[in-house]
């Protein structure tokens, strides 16, 4: 059973960039679909993009269109997310999410990383 | 982009009884590829329910999901106290990805 596992938590300021990892433990990530959601304090989650580990190309939400980007390495096993021009409103826990896939077909997040704190300040 | 909404924002309900949630679509989504998650403080969310109906892995059936098209219900019985959480709905059929804004489940 896979297991993700992020980095630790960020506090950035204002017009910086962070980079924050997932990586698996216990199966390869080859082939599967992995995303980054969010979620800003006391709010819901939003889904910020994702790619399938380690072949395709990412896919992002339009809000999140060149201020984000979706890497993998695949000798590492692990997935990561850059978000550049930092700004308060971007303080929040980011998780990285593994699709549960059926006949092929991503359905749904069934495994989840712990979740990253990024403070902006 | 398909927004989802969900009702009500926050349900109160005595332990030992049911809930129903529900979660309507802008657009026509699949079922197969509607999910719900209960999410409590500092945790992650967890996956209870996936193509609509189809409870996730260790999932109690007290859990049910319904719907189809633009209407989709999440119904818990028998109430036990883990239970009280946030809920959310989620799409995976259209980019990008989206969630409802939650539903929270408080005790009465």
């Amino acid at each position: 059973q896979v297991q993700l596992v992020q980095s630790g938590a960020e506090v950035k300021k204002p017009g910086s960039s962070v980079k924050i990892s997932c990586k698996a433990s216990g199966d390869t990530l080859n082939k599967d679909a992995v995303s980054w959601v969010r979620q800003a304090p006391g709010q819901g989650l939003e889904w910020m993009g994702g790619i399938i580990a380690f072949f395709g190309t990412p896919n992002y939400a339009e809000r999140f269109q060149g201020r984000v980007t979706i890497l993998t390495d695949e000798s590492l096993n692990t997935v990561y997310m850059e978000v550049n021009g930092l700004t308060y409103e971007d303080t929040a826990v980011y998780y990285c999410a593994r699709a549960l896939t059926v006949d092929g077909d991503p359905l749904a997040f069934d495994i989840w990383g712990q979740g990253t704190r990024v403070t902006v300040s | 982009e398909i927004v989802l909404t969900q009702s009500p924002g926050t349900l109160s309900v005595s332990p030992g009884e049911s809930a129903t949630l529900s979660c309507r679509a802008s657009q026509s989504v699949s079922s197969r590829y509607v999910a719900w998650y209960q999410q409590k403080p500092g945790q992650a969310p967890r996956l209870l329910i996936f193509g609509a109906s189809t409870r996730a892995t260790g999932i109690p059936d007290r859990f049910s999901g319904s719907g189809s098209g633009t209407g989709f219900t999440l119904t818990i019985s028998r109430l036990d106290p883990e239970d009280f959480a946030v809920y959310y709905c989620q799409q995976y059929d259209r980019s990008p990805y989206t969630f409802g804004q939650g539903t929270k489940l408080q005790i009465k």
